[in-house]
């Protein structure tokens, strides 16, 4: 069946750091595929989406591109800040526009000063 | 984009009893779903709440442990019913909009003591 595999957390990383956030899936099909967000006390918020190979999600100074070659949607920001500490989840949406998700494991990044 | 409203927030409840988590939605939409997310863990889909339909359930959730209602096309409840401490998580409502961007409450954390 479909799934979403993350790299296991907690990562640790200082203020201004590259911040990669592995993200692998099995899907049949081609499903949209997204980034969500869930700061601390908080509820989970998008954070970047793409649709269809080779499109790149951005936000916020975030990015992930889907990759249909190696399945794959990394995160990436090019200088992470304290406020970025968060629990991140990568997801795949099933079977076209159900609305349904399936989601990784979550990362926690933890950013320090 | 939708604003999702849940109540309660929060909810510490006795073993044996039920819970109604309330999920409101600003705007009409077809679909509503409710997820679970156990302590330190992803989010699992529990079901699909249809309107004017009996819910969708996957696979190891059932309408007994956890009955859905689906009055109108803003709203839903979901039950958690003969409460265990294994219950205990936080539950979301979700909604997807036309653009398949899925947006979530705030969450309910309910601990069964």
């Amino acid at each position: 069946g479909d799934s979403v595999t993350q790299m296991e957390g907690p990562v640790t990383l200082s203020e201004e750091a590259f911040l990669t956030i592995n993200c692998t899936y099995t899907a049949t099909g081609y499903p949209s595929l997204f980034w969500y967000v869930q700061y601390p006390g908080e509820g989970l918020q998008l954070l970047l989406k793409a649709t269809k190979a080779d499109d790149k999600g951005s936000n916020k100074g975030f990015e992930a591109t889907y990759r249909k070659e190696t399945t794959s949607f990394h995160l990436e920001k090019g200088s992470v800040q304290v406020s970025d500490s968060a629990v991140y989840f990568c997801a795949l949406s099933v079977g076209g526009n159900t609305g349904k998700l399936i989601f990784g494991q979550g990362t926690t990044l933890q950013v320090k000063p | 984009s939708a604003v999702i409203s849940q109540k309660p927030s929060r909810d510490i409840c006795q073993r044996g009893t039920s819970l109604t988590i309330q999920c409101q939605v600003d705007s009409q939409v077809t679909m509503m779903f409710w997820y679970r997310q156990q302590p330190g863990q992803s989010l699992t889909l529990i079901a699909t709440a249809n309107q004017g339909s009996e819910a969708t359930y996957e696979s190891g959730f059932v309408i007994d442990k956890f009955p859905i209602s689906r009055p109108n096309l803003t709203f839903s409840t979901l039950t958690v019913s003969n409460m265990s401490p294994e219950d205990s998580s936080i539950y979301l409502c979700s909604v997807n909009t036309l653009r398949g961007e899925a947006f979530f409450g705030q969450g309910t954390r309910l601990t069964v003591v």
